[in-house]
Order: structure tokens, then C-alpha cells, then sequence
């Protein structure tokens, strides 16, 4: 099973400010087969980036994937006030599938 | 527009059964692998089952093996996935979602498992 470590667990910014968020696999990630969600409190998740890299549909593109193999990160390039949420990352490459246990961004 | 809703859930009493739909509406659902994943109250995502677009591969988290079944019809443009021997660490909303990448999501059914 593949271990995904997000890290920090919480993130404190302002509004403005760059958001940079990492996932850590313990193994290789499969094609580079790992997403992004956003998650806000009462909704379920939504898709911002798919393939490590690739924004899925109407996703700003202030939000952008990088990375491959094991390391994969997140950047928000100026957070907007409807940022503020948890994101996770998952990884669809082989089964089981598995999500990392999310990072918190709050306004600082 | 791309529409999936959950319906199924409800309170349950440990060692019972639930059987969860997800109507899908919008998109040529046969085409399509489907997704469960669950949220626990106040916790992270956990992915449970995938089922490729014509049946022929089915996965399962090992948290849930050998008691749920996720199944579909793609006559009825309708996902399924069938609890059974519940326990409270089943408690959790029930999303699906669509394809691979999870690109779509309903929002969720909530099962609760309790005596």
C-alpha cells in the first residue's frame, strides 16, 4: 500500500499570500497518477488537479501541481478568501487507492 | 451537467446491512469507473471500492473486503454498494465519485452504524 504523507498539517497565511503544500509517497506513484482535492466544511471535495500537473475543469489557475515518482506538491500562487479550506491528495495509480490525511489552510 | 446523488443511508445496528445507490445523470455513465470513498465525522478521506466501466475490475480497500460489494448497472445509470456485517468504524458519509481521478462527486449519504 502506498503511504501518502502530507505535510504541514496546518498552514497559516493571509489572503495574498503563496500557499505551498507537499505529499510524500512512500513509494513510487504509478504514471504520476496523483490528484488534488479541495474540501470545505458540509461539501464534499473537489477536483483541482489531476495526472500531478493537469487543473481539471474551471480550476484557476492560481492552483498548480508539480512533481513525480515519490514527492508531489501543491502551489496556490496568491490565496483568495475562498481558499481557505483542507486539501488532500490521492493517488490512483494501484490499488488500494489511498489519500493522504490532509492539510488545513487557514487564515493567518 | 454532470449530476450524482447517493441515497441508501441511515442508522444501522452493528452487524447489519445497507445498500447504497448513486444515480448518475449528465455523461455516458457505461464509460465510466466509478468510486466509493468515505469520510468519517471529522476526519480524512478513505477511499473504498472502484469499479471499472464494464465490471471487469473491482477493488477494494482492505478495511471493507469481503463486506461490501460495489456493483452497477449501466442500464440504470446507477452505482451501487451493498454493506453488510456493519460496524461502528463503518459510520461515515458515502460519496461516489466519477472516474479514476475522482472528477465528479455527489454529496454523500451518511451511514451510521449504532446500537
Amino acid at each position: 500500500e502506498i503511504v501518502l504523507t502530507q505535510s504541514p498539517g496546518t498552514l497559516s497565511l493571509s489572503p495574498g499570500e503563496r500557499a505551498t503544500l507537499s505529499c510524500r509517497a512512500s513509494q513510487s506513484v504509478s504514471s504520476s497518477y496523483l490528484a488534488w482535492y479541495q474540501q470545505k466544511p458540509g461539501q464534499a471535495p473537489r477536483l483541482l488537479i489531476y495526472g500531478a500537473s493537469s487543473r481539471a475543469t474551471d480550476i484557476p489557475d492560481r492552483f498548480s501541481g508539480s512533481g513525480s515518482g515519490t514527492d508531489f506538491t501543491l502551489t496556490i500562487s496568491r490565496l483568495e478568501p475562498e481558499d481557505f479550506a483542507v486539501y488532500f491528495c490521492r493517488q490512483y495509480g494501484s490499488s488500494p487507492r489511498t489519500f493522504g490525511q490532509g492539510t488545513k489552510v487557514e487564515i493567518k | 451537467e454532470v449530476q450524482l446523488v447517493e441515497s441508501g443511508g441511515g442508522l444501522v445496528k452493528p452487524g447489519g446491512s445497507l445498500r447504497l445507490s448513486c444515480a448518475a445523470s449528465g455523461f455516458t455513465f457505461s464509460t465510466y469507473t466509478m468510486n466509493w470513498v468515505r469520510q468519517a465525522p471529522g476526519k480524512g478521506l478513505e477511499w473504498v471500492s472502484s469499479i471499472t466501466s464494464t465490471s471487469g475490475d473491482i477493488f477494494y480497500a482492505d478495511s471493507v473486503k469481503g463486506r461490501f460489494t460495489i456493483s452497477r448497472d449501466n442500464a440504470k445509470n446507477s452505482l451501487y454498494l451493498q454493506m453488510n456485517s456493519l460496524r461502528a468504524e463503518d459510520t461515515a458519509v458515502y460519496y461516489c465519485a466519477r472516474a479514476a481521478a475522482g472528477d465528479y462527486w455527489g454529496q454523500g449519504t451518511l451511514v451510521t452504524v449504532s446500537s
